[in-house]
């Protein structure tokens, strides 16, 4: 089946800094990739995702990459707040969204002001 | 668009106990999803239904764990004569899956079980 590694699990940044997170995933029959967003006691948010037919998504100050060849795709968050202290998780599904989705093990972000 | 409602938000129960968890879509999204998530880890997927239908589960819902969605809206999740091993976060997400497109998953804010 497939698996997704996430890094780095921990991550401190300054306020202002840009933050990336990279993960990995293992089947090439993957082609949705949705990064979500978990504040204490809450569910997972989703604050961007990315379908394999394109490389790049912007939202504002965050944005995805993805490189279809070495299976990998990173979030970018720019110009950081302390609001984006969180656990962001990074997921794959094959079948686009409406399929299981496999999540990599989260990366703690704190954003120190 | 109330977003994803789970009941109960917490639920603490002696091991071997029944536990009967809820969860309520946004309206009209056609799948319903379960996921399990335990401290300092992502989300594992357990099981899904599109409307009513159950289509997919994972081998991690042990043949104590049953999941029904009767009439196509909200869902529950049970869980048979419970064990430490099930004190996780249980998160319910739902989505709307269709010919033309398919919508992201939206998660609720899960049911914490704590086993006794």
């Amino acid at each position: 089946g497939e698996n997704v590694e996430q890094h780095p699990s921990t991550l401190s940044v300054q306020e202002g800094d840009s933050a990336v997170i990279k993960c990995t995933y293992s089947d090439s029959a993957s082609n949705y990739f949705p990064w979500y967003k978990q504040e204490l006691g809450k569910g997972p948010q989703l604050i961007i995702d990315i379908r394999s037919n394109v490389g790049e998504k912007k939202d504002q100050r965050i944005a995805v990459t993805l490189n279809k060849t070495a299976k990998h795709f990173s979030l970018h968050i720019t110009e950081t707040q302390p609001e984006d202290s969180a656990v962001y998780f990074c997921a794959a599904s094959k079948g686009n969204a409406g399929n299981m989705l496999t999540f990599g093990g989260g990366t703690r972000l704190m954003v120190k002001p | 668009d109330t977003g994803v409602s789970q009941d109960p938000r917490h639920k603490i129960t002696k091991r071997g106990q029944n536990v009967t968890f809820r969860c309520d879509p946004i309206s009209e999204h056609n799948r319903l999803y379960w996921y399990r998530q335990t401290l300092g880890q992502g989300p594992e997927f357990l099981t899904y239904f599109q409307n009513e239908a159950q289509l997919e589960k994972s081998r991690l819902l042990s043949d104590r764990f049953s999941a029904e969605r009767p009439k196509g809206s909200f869902s529950t999740l049970e869980i048979q004569r419970t064990e430490q091993g099930d004190s996780a976060m249980y998160l319910c997400a739902s989505s709307s899956v269709g010919s033309l497109s398919n919508q992201p998953q939206h998660f609720g804010d899960g049911t914490r079980l704590s086993i006794l």
